[in-house]
């Protein structure tokens, strides 16, 4: 099956960058994205990588190595408003279809002044 | 404005009662999705549907129901063989293309609790 790791928590600096990991085991993969959700919210679309390299949408870049099955999220310029918890996301096709979407385990970032 | 409507938000449930969850897209997306998150956990995958009429099992769907007989609507049942039934449930839906960006949009959830 398949499966995706991050770290648990990460703390930060206000105005500091932060990267946050994602490791990924699966099959016939369609792309990772990154989601956020704070405390009792739903998660909400951040980025996509469907190719190797690096992806930039404001403060928040993310990036892809296929061969090495691992992504990252970078999180610049932190705010206080940055603390939240971070899922990393694959579309793959294991589920005998192509739309099945798993969720990684989710980092939770606190950003400190 | 186009989006995802999950009722009831709250719900609470004495042990052996079925229960459904609504979920409601005017997005005009073929892909819909439930999803369950525990305190501090990530969201595990129930079912899943692609297309109208047509839905997978996720990865934790054992207790649960679903159906897809319309584009708009995939509501959840939660049956008395959930052994933890309580829990946060989120619906997703996201357009069907096989590429392009995987923009899954969520619902605000239902929160279940088993008294």
């Amino acid at each position: 099956g398949q499966s995706l790791e991050q770290p648990s928590e990460v703390t930060a600096v206000e105005g500091a960058i932060v990267q946050i990991n994602c490791t990924y085991q699966t099959s016939g993969f369609y792309g990772l994205s990154w989601y956020q959700q704070h405390d009792g919210g739903a998660p909400t679309f951040l980025s996509y990588n469907g190719l190797d390299g690096l992806e930039e949408t404001g403060r928040f870049s993310s990036f892809l190595s296929r061969s090495d099955s691992y992504g990252y999220l970078l999180l610049q310029e932190l705010q206080m408003k940055d603390s939240a918890s971070y899922f990393c996301a694959v579309r793959d096709s294991s589920g005998g279809g192509y739309q099945k979407v798993t969720f990684g385990t989710g980092t939770k970032l606190q950003v400190i002044p | 404005d186009g989006g995802i409507t999950q009722s009831p938000k709250y719900l609470f449930r004495k042990e052996g009662q079925n229960v459904t969850l609504s979920c409601e897209q005017n997005l005009n997306h073929d892909a819909m999705y439930w999803y369950r998150q525990d305190p501090g956990q990530g969201l595990r995958l129930i079912y899943y549907s692609q297309i109208v009429n047509d839905f997978q099992k996720g990865d934790i769907a054992e207790g649960y129901s679903v159906s897809r007989e319309k584009k708009e609507s995939f509501p959840l049942t939660v049956t008395s063989a959930q052994k933890n039934p309580t829990a946060f449930y989120l619906c997703a839906s996201k357009q069907g293309a096989l590429s392009g960006a995987n923009v899954l949009t969520f619902g605000a959830g239902s929160r279940l609790t088993v008294l």
